[in-house]
This record gives C-alpha cells, sequence and structure tokens, in this order.
C-alpha cells in the first residue's frame, strides 16, 4: 500500500472548536486530496493540492480550509467545528502522471457534539 | 469531468461472473476509465483503469467499446469479500478535481 498516514483515526470534539486532521504521504506524491463520506451521499471532495502552497476548493469547501506547506503534510482544518462536520474523512494522493490512480489513506472518523 | 451513471445496487452469488456496467454519454477524447472498489470503513481502491477495447489484470477485466460512451466492470468468480462498493470515474489529470459518484454497491450472497 502506499505510504499514507492518516492521523488522528478518531477524535471526538466539541461544536465551535477548531480541528485539525492531518495526512502525511511518504511517497513524494504531487497530488494530495481531502474527501469526506457520509452515509447517502458517498464521497465528496473538500479540497486538493496540486504542489506544496497550491491548493483548491472542492465541492464542499465551505467551513474547510487547508494548507500544504511541504510535499508530505496535507492539513485539513475545521475553523469551528459543527455537528454537520460529523464524518468520515480520507485523505488520497497521486502521482503527476496523466492518469495516475489515488491511493488512500485509512481515515478519520471525526464526531462533533 | 465527465458525469457517470451506475446501477446503486447490485446483488449476485458467489461463484458467479459480474459485470457492472457504467454510462459516460460525454466522454471526451483525453479521458480514462478508472473504477475504485471500497470496502466498509477502508478508503477506496484502485482496481483497473483503461482507454479502450479491453484492459485485464489479476483482479478484474474493464470492457470498453468502440464509442467509449460506456464501461463494463466485470469480476470473475465472485466471492463473499467481494461484497464491496464499486465507483466508476471518468476524466484525465488535466482535470484536478476527482470527484466520485455514489457507487454501485455489489453485495454477493452465499
Amino acid at each position: 500500500d502506499a505510504g499514507i498516514t492518516q492521523s488522528p483515526r478518531h477524535k471526538v470534539t466539541e461544536t465551535g472548536t477548531p480541528v485539525t486532521l492531518r495526512c502525511h504521504q511518504t511517497e513524494n506524491h504531487r497530488y494530495m486530496y481531502w474527501y469526506r463520506q457520509d452515509p447517502g451521499h458517498g464521497l465528496r471532495l473538500i479540497h486538493y493540492s496540486y504542489g506544496v502552497k497550491d491548493t483548491d476548493k472542492g465541492e464542499v469547501s465551505d467551513g474547510y480550509s487547508v494548507s500544504r506547506s511541504k510535499t508530505e503534510d496535507f492539513l485539513l482544518t475545521l475553523e469551528s467545528a459543527t455537528s454537520s462536520q460529523t464524518s468520515v474523512y480520507f485523505c488520497a494522493i497521486s502521482e503527476s502522471t496523466v492518469n495516475s490512480p489515488l491511493h488512500f489513506g485509512n481515515g478519520t472518523r471525526l464526531t462533533v457534539t | 469531468l465527465a458525469k457517470t451513471t451506475q446501477p446503486i445496487s447490485m446483488d449476485s452469488y458467489e461463484g458467479q461472473e459480474v459485470n457492472i456496467t457504467c454510462s459516460h454519454n460525454n466522454i471526451a477524447t483525453n479521458d480514462y476509465i478508472t473504477w475504485y472498489q471500497q470496502f466498509p470503513s477502508q478508503g477506496p481502491r484502485f482496481i483497473i483503469q483503461g482507454y479502450k477495447t479491453k484492459v485485464t489484470n489479476e483482479v478484474a477485466s474493464l470492457f470498453i467499446p468502440a464509442d467509449r460512451k460506456s464501461s463494463t466492470l466485470s469480476l470473475p468468480r465472485v466471492s463473499l469479500s467481494d461484497t464491496a462498493v464499486y465507483y466508476c470515474l471518468v476524466g484525465d489529470r488535466r482535470d484536478d478535481k476527482i470527484i466520485f459518484g455514489k457507487g454501485t454497491r455489489l453485495h454477493i450472497l452465499p
């Protein structure tokens, strides 16, 4: 499996608190993605990065921000967590070559109470 | 990114061949077709990718007709462990946004 580590694996937090999820890769891949997955919605793209300091919005970016200060780390921040952000969050990476497939991490289960 | 349409769910039995078809009528010339598999509580896993005709690997085969407006993922002799959600994606790297549909929930029965 591709070297992708998501941390934490589980987190419970209270409404209104900031939360940061980390995705760390050891593959030196250019592209990194954050998805959330909820029952009935499938996988939805939050933000993605196409290089260091290069990021863009996905389908459901409201309430989320990201940062990528180095190739191996892509951080997802919920500035003020809400109950609607309770979800499973997946990070994915892919190489820079055309049509290279995505490789996913094991996910972070976030519960906002 | 080309829009795809797949069946929401399918049932099959162990030992059968399963074919899941994906429609992508507005596929572009440079688009590839990629399939992923997702087990419960895990991230999706790449299965197979193709551009035209037929592609086969140790897991599955992918059939793409000449007009490329659809594709069929074929899983030979399925087992209970093939129960998963299967996603069809169409696009190329120039579409940095990789958008997943809802996939096909495949349930294998004993």
